[in-house]
């Protein structure tokens, strides 16, 4: 099992729809998460971070934590083509605090 | 501030050719890193150094060796390029009280 999994899609969503990438990770003790953004040919960019149970908003943008179910995701909404990117899930692990990421999820958003 | 830089910016190798990929950053950050990242498999840790003076192995070490020069510069240096080692460098920083970590550009390294 890998230490963090994301769908590689690609995920493919209409203009101003809601985009819902999904991630989900095995070690229990981790605390903290990311979401980056990656543009082709550029490098990962933070969108949120998120340490809490629950919910967090900034923008457009939510970020939800279940450390129960260890899943953690991030939704887009009104998503714009500008928002075409590959999205990194990433967790924080080991006491060196090494952050670990998933294979990334590729959005596209349709004019 | 121009942030974490990376120079080269693309370079191509001939197998068993050596090289350092350079890496600098001005915020006065104690942690730095450097992952590979590869089509399908995101980015890979191969050494990191949690502050000035240390160096550690990450992920996947095997064919690389790293120098903290100082707080502001960590290089990566590969003694005899394999075919295996094509792939997109990417450096960071973290400063010690937050764990975000901060990316450069990237170096695009290809081994013939």
């Amino acid at each position: 099992q890998k230490e963090v999994e994301q769908n590689s899609g690609p995920l493919s969503v209409p203009e101003g729809a809601i985009a819902s990438l999904n991630c989900t990770y095995s070690d229990r003790g981790s605390q903290s998460f990311f979401w980056y953004r990656q543009y082709s040919g550029k490098s990962p960019e933070l969108i949120m971070f998120i340490y809490s149970n629950g919910d967090k908003e900034d923008g457009r943008f939510t970020a939800q934590l279940n450390k129960a179910s260890q899943y953690v995701s991030l939704l887009i909404r009104d998503s714009q083509p500008s928002d075409s990117a590959t999205y990194l899930c990433a967790v924080i692990r080991g006491s060196a605090r090494q952050l670990t990421f998933g294979s990334g999820t590729q959005l596209t958003v349709l004019p | 501030n121009a942030g974490v830089t990376q120079t080269p910016k693309f370079q191509v190798l001939k197998t068993g050719q050596s090289m350092t990929l350079q890496c600098a950053q001005d915020m006065n950050h104690n942690s730095m890193y450097w992952y590979r990242q590869d089509p399908g498999m995101g980015l890979r840790l191969i050494y990191y150094s949690a502050s000035e003076g240390t160096t550690d192995k990450g992920e996947v070490p095997n064919g690389y060796n790293v120098s903290r020069l100082n707080k502001r510069e960590f290089s990566l240096r590969l003694e005899s390029a394999a075919p295996s080692q094509t792939s997109v460098y990417f450096c960071a920083s973290r400063v010690g009280a937050q764990e975000t970590q901060y990316f450069g550009p990237g170096t695009r390294l290809l081994v013939l």
